[in-house]
């Protein structure tokens, strides 16, 4: 079974700064599609990035960009100047294989600060 | 409709009772998926519904759980005999795989208080 570990409960930097959130997941398949949502307080799930599997490329959406580590069965999240409003929630999540049938499993997810 | 539609967007009940979760998904999205949130607890995988296929019901925590979808649209979880544990968030969201984007849109989520 796939798992999708955060090993970061919480953190908190201040605003401008760069945060990484890090992922990491345990899979025996080669294509799958890996993401990042983030869950502010109002409890509205909102996709940040997605990432298919077969792309070396790593995704990049304005000031959020990941490191997608194949090998390492990594996917760390980088926010960039952040600010206040990026404070939530993030849940890493991983769907395994492109068939239609696949389930999407999240991690425990890591609550971000921002502070002013 | 324009998002997925969530209620009630709160209910509290008394341990014992059986409770009923309704989720509106996106017109045309023919996935749909429960999670449950559990105070400072990550999204946990209940059930998978995917056009006419039969569902996905591996996350399911016991048999007090059940979840219908009915004409492919609109789906209904039911707890019967709550139990305090299970008061947390439960989160609807659907997607249109066949766009090959798999990505999900969420309800505003259903919070269940047992007492």
């Amino acid at each position: 079974a796939q798992t999708v570990t955060q090993s970061q409960p919480e953190m908190s930097v201040q605003e401008a700064e760069t945060v990484t959130l890090s992922c990491t997941y345990d899979t025996s398949e080669s294509n799958y599609y890996l993401f990042w949502y983030k869950q502010p307080p109002s409890r509205q799930m909102i996709l940040v990035i997605r990432q298919e599997a077969y792309k070396q490329q790593n995704a990049t959406e304005n000031r959020f960009s990941v490191n997608f580590q194949k090998a390492a069965k990594s996917f760390s999240l980088k926010i960039s100047d952040s600010q206040l409003g990026d404070t939530a929630m993030y849940f890493c999540a991983f769907m395994k294989g492109m068939n239609r049938d696949d389930k999407i499993i999240f991690g425990k997810g890591t609550r971000l600060h921002i502070l002013p | 409709g324009a998002g997925v539609s969530q209620s009630p967007s709160n209910k509290v009940t008394e341990k014992g009772k059986d409770v009923e979760l309704r989720c509106d998904p996106i017109s045309g999205h023919t996935a749909l998926y429960w999670y449950r949130q559990s105070l400072g607890q990550g999204l946990e995988f209940l059930i998978y519904f995917q056009g006419n296929s039969a569902p996905d019901k591996s996350g399911l925590p016991s048999d007090r759980f059940s979840a219908e979808r009915t004409g492919g649209s609109v789906s209904t979880l039911t707890i019967q005999r709550t139990q305090q544990e299970d008061s947390a968030v439960y989160l609807c969201a659907s997607s249109l795989p066949q766009s090959g984007a798999n990505v999900l849109t969420f309800g505003a989520g259903s919070r269940l208080t047992v007492l």
